[in-house]
């Protein structure tokens, strides 16, 4: 079964230091790995995906991911953080296998990250 | 770009009326639509997947008589709340994919808030 955690509820960083947001996937197929954010009250905002290829993925706003296979983890990067950044982070992972594919998605739990000037 | 929109932002009712929520999008034809429900702080938990012209696919426990899907078109999707009770209060937000390719990315809607009195 497919699955997606993000085991830090909150992650707390002073503006213009460098963030990490932790996400690890378990599935059965090769992995497609999304991340998302979310502002109060809105929709989610898609940040960057890892298909395949190159394990360092760049996406909007400055942010980039590190995909490692051995580690099963997908953690979303920024080296300078904004006040701006604040907001609700969701990683999500499709799995590639079984026809019954219908390209859900399973999203972890959420992050909330607070940048504090 | 990929863009959703959804309407109404907000709605309230009193108990036992039903409520639409469309979901459009705006730049794009959308083969795929899926319906979410996210409580405060949590994560997203999907109820349905849908394809234009065909009936929706709910996910297990999701009451199908409860949460009319409606995909008439390729840029139109219509979430009917039928005789909605105040445990039916959430944040309902939608997605869509422009192909049907596992590896497309979801762009979501804004949401809509809804309030059952």
């Amino acid at each position: 079964a497919q699955s997606v955690a993000q085991p830090e509820d909150q992650v707390n960083v002073a503006e213009g230091n460098p963030l990490t947001v932790k996400c690890t996937y378990s599935v059965s197929g090769n992995p497609y790995l999304f991340w998302y954010v979310q502002y109060p009250n809105r929709g989610l905002q898609f940040l960057l995906k890892y298909i395949t290829g190159d394990n360092l993925v760049k996406g909007s706003y400055g942010f980039e991911a590190e995909f490692n296979k051995s580690q099963t983890s997908f953690h979303l990067k920024k080296p300078s953080a904004l006040v701006s950044d604040s907001a609700l982070y969701f990683c999500a992972v499709r799995d590639s296998y079984g026809s019954s594919n219908t390209g859900k998605l399973i999203f972890g739990q959420g992050t909330t990250l607070q940048v504090k000037p | 770009g990929a863009v959703v929109s959804q309407h109404p932002s907000r709605v309230i009712c009193k108990s036992g009326t039903s409520v639409k929520i469309e979901c459009r999008s705006l730049d794009f034809q959308a083969t795929t639509m899926f319906w979410y429900r996210q409580f405060p702080k949590q994560s997203l938990m999907l109820m349905a997947t849908s394809n234009e012209g065909s009936k929706a696919t709910y996910e297990q426990g999701v009451e199908k008589d409860k949460f009319l899907i409606n995909h008439a078109s390729l840029t139109l999707s219509t979430l009917t709340v039928t005789s909605a009770h105040p445990e039916d209060s959430s944040f309902y937000i939608c997605s869509a994919t422009r192909g049907g390719a596992v590896t497309d990315t979801q762009y979501f809607g804004p949401g809509t808030r809804l309030t059952v009195l």
